[in-house]
């Protein structure tokens, strides 16, 4: 099973200042990875797929980058509502599909 | 538009099954792959399993493997996932997700999801 380890668990910002989370991977996963953000009482959203495409929708603010067993998601300038967890999730092998634990991005 | 319509909140005691249904409209049903996700109070995500609405092929995670059932309905563009022999640490949001593409595992609709509580 593929172990994605997310770090930091938690973020201290403030609004437009730039955010820059990471997932690692316990072995190579390509670039098969996606990023997604969840807000309290809300199903998650996805932001990033194949570690650097935006999903539909998605403000040019977020990016990812990465490839192999290193990746992160940028946030340029925080927005009031970009404050919220963040996951990242593999696809590489499976099953089982795996996700990380999760940054919490909260307001400094 | 692409919705996901899942049942609604359940109470259940250990031991017992619950089935929850997941309700596709907005594309073609057949042609993308539901998955099952959930989510403890507080805690981080899990993938349960898989199904191909086109022809009812499942795979689970391997610690569900002999609780988990995934079926689905093509005349009502409905998937389900019942589990059984519920345990406390089955309480959990229970989401359903479709992917974005034929080839990609990744999830870009998603359910309201379904609490699910097991309580004695």
């Amino acid at each position: 099973e593929i172990v994605l380890t997310q770090s930091p668990a938690t973020l201290s910002l403030s609004p437009g200042e730039r955010a820059t989370l990471s997932c690692r991977a316990s072995q190579s996963i390509n670039s098969y990875l996606a990023w997604y953000q969840q807000k309290p009482g809300q199903p998650p959203r996805l932001l990033i797929y194949d570690a650097s495409n935006r999903a539909s929708g998605i403000p040019d603010r977020f990016s990812g980058s990465g490839s192999g067993t290193d990746f992160t998601l940028t946030i340029s300038s925080l927005e009031p509502e970009d404050f919220a967890v963040y996951y990242c999730q593999q696809r590489s092998n499976w099953p089982p599909l795996t996700f990380g634990g999760g940054t919490k991005v909260e307001i400094k | 538009q692409v919705q996901l319509v899942q049942s609604g909140a359940e109470v259940k005691k250990p031991g017992a099954s619950v089935k929850i249904s997941c309700e596709a409209s907005g594309y073609t049903f057949t042609k993308y792959f539901i998955h099952w996700v959930r989510q403890g109070p507080g805690q981080g995500l899990e993938w349960v399993g898989i199904i191909d609405p086109s022809d009812g092929t499942r795979n689970f995670a391997q610690k569900f493997q002999g609780r988990v059932t995934m079926t689905r309905d093509t005349s009502a563009s409905t998937v389900y996932m019942e589990l059984s022999g519920l345990r406390f640490e089955d309480t959990a949001v229970y989401y359903c997700a479709r992917v974005i593409g034929p080839t990609a595992d990744f999830f870009e609709y998603w359910g309201p999801g379904t609490p699910v509580t097991v309580s004695s």
